[in-house]
Order: structure tokens, then sequence, then C-alpha cells
């Protein structure tokens, strides 16, 4: 069977520090990979995704980026925070070449920046 | 381009109350649909699917029924309880769309009072 891990789960991080989130997936090979966020009340943003590795579509511009340097571990970067980078951080996976896309979402991590 | 649409909340109920949650969607080609539950603090966990017209998804006494015609999704069930307390979001992934991106509604909190 398939997991999701990210780490860490809870983060706290100055304004203008640097961000590293990482995400990775056991039991399959070649999934699709995807980071969103969700600020406090609202839905899911879409904030990057990847069908391979080193290939990362951007969805939205900001001070985030994202990279791929396995199959299956995905990471989040920012080089500095803004106080506008608060919010829950979801990375999902989908298998590729899938017909239905269904994705399925790791725990989260939960980053405060102050 | 695509869009889910999801009753506004929060919704409370009373424990053993019958729940609907409306969902309607607009997409280019046929798409699969989802509802996904989020529990406090967690990631999203995929409650059902389905995958093409009057297909019906069920899981957990929960069910929701794939209609073309009507373009809608709603989720249902006959008895809720203070454990089904969460956000609900519907979501489809469109064919048409690349690297199967979901495109999640806004969400939907239940409220079960015992």
């Amino acid at each position: 069977s398939q997991t999701i891990h990210q780490w860490p789960a809870t983060l706290v991080q100055p304004v203008g520090s640097p961000l590293s989130l990482e995400c990775t997936v056991e039991g399959t090979s070649n999934p699709n990979l995807y980071w969103y966020r969700q600020a406090a009340g609202r839905g899911l943003q879409l904030l990057f995704y990847s069908v391979g590795i080193g290939q990362i579509s951007s969805e939205v511009p900001q001070n985030l980026s994202a990279s791929r340097p396995q199959d299956r571990q995905f990471i989040l970067s920012s080089k500095k925070l803004l106080l506008s980078d608060s919010g829950f951080y979801l990375c999902a996976w989908s298998f590729g070449g899938g017909t239905s896309y269904e994705q399925y979402f790791g725990p989260g991590t939960r980053l405060t920046v102050t | 381009g695509d869009s889910v649409t999801q009753m506004e909340g929060p919704v409370t109920l009373s424990e053993e109350a019958f729940l609907t949650i409306n969902c309607t969607y607009t997409a280019t080609g046929y798409p699969s649909l989802f509802w996904y539950v989020q529990y406090p603090g967690e990631g999203l966990q995929l409650l059902l699917k389905a995958t093409k017209a009057d297909d019906k998804g069920s899981n957990k006494g929960f069910e929701a029924t794939y209609r073309k015609e009507t373009t809608s999704f709603h989720l249902e069930k006959g008895s809720v309880q203070v454990s089904d307390s969460a956000v609900y979001f519907c979501a489809l992934s469109d064919p048409y769309n690349q690297g199967g991106k979901l495109i999640f509604g806004q969400g939907t909190e239940l409220s079960v009072k015992p």
C-alpha cells in the first residue's frame, strides 16, 4: 500500500528566514505530486505540481519554489518567508498516467511566520 | 474554465439528522468527481468518488450520485453523527487538465451537535 509523509508537522519561522518542507511517497513509482496551501478558514490553493523528476509546474507566482530531486520526493522552499506565507501546507500524490486522478493527501505542515 | 461550487457553510445539524451538501460543477470534458473530508488539523481524506454519469459513490454511510444532466454531485447521509463534524470538499478531475489537477470547491463546514 502507499503512504505519504510530510515533515515537519509544525513550524514557526521569523519573517525573512528560509523554508524547506519535505514530502515523500512510499509504495508507488512515478507518481504525480502536488503542493497545496490552505489559509485559515479558506479553501485549497494549488501551488505546484510535478509529473516527473525535475518537472515542476507553478500555478501561482510567489516567493515559493518547488523541486523534485527524486521520483518520490517533493520539496517546497523559500529563500525569504513573508507573513502571508503562514498557512497549512499539504502535499498530495496521484497515480501517474491514471484515468480518474484521485489524489491522496499527507498530514500537512502548519507554518506560522512571525 | 472548470469550476466547482459548493453550498455555503457552516451547516449545523443535530445528531441523526439527514445531511445534504450541494455541489455543482462546470467542466470541459467528462470529469471524475470526488468528495473529500478534512477533520480539524488533518489532511484531506478521499471519502468517495464517481467516474462517469449515473455512478453512485458511497463510503461510511455517505453517498453521492454523478448527475450529468444537472451537473451535480450532492453529498448525502441519512443519519449524521457527532464524529462527522468536519469540512467537506467537492472536487473534479477533468481529463483535459494537464498533470491530473483537481479543481476543488471552497469547502463546507459541518457541525453536528449531540
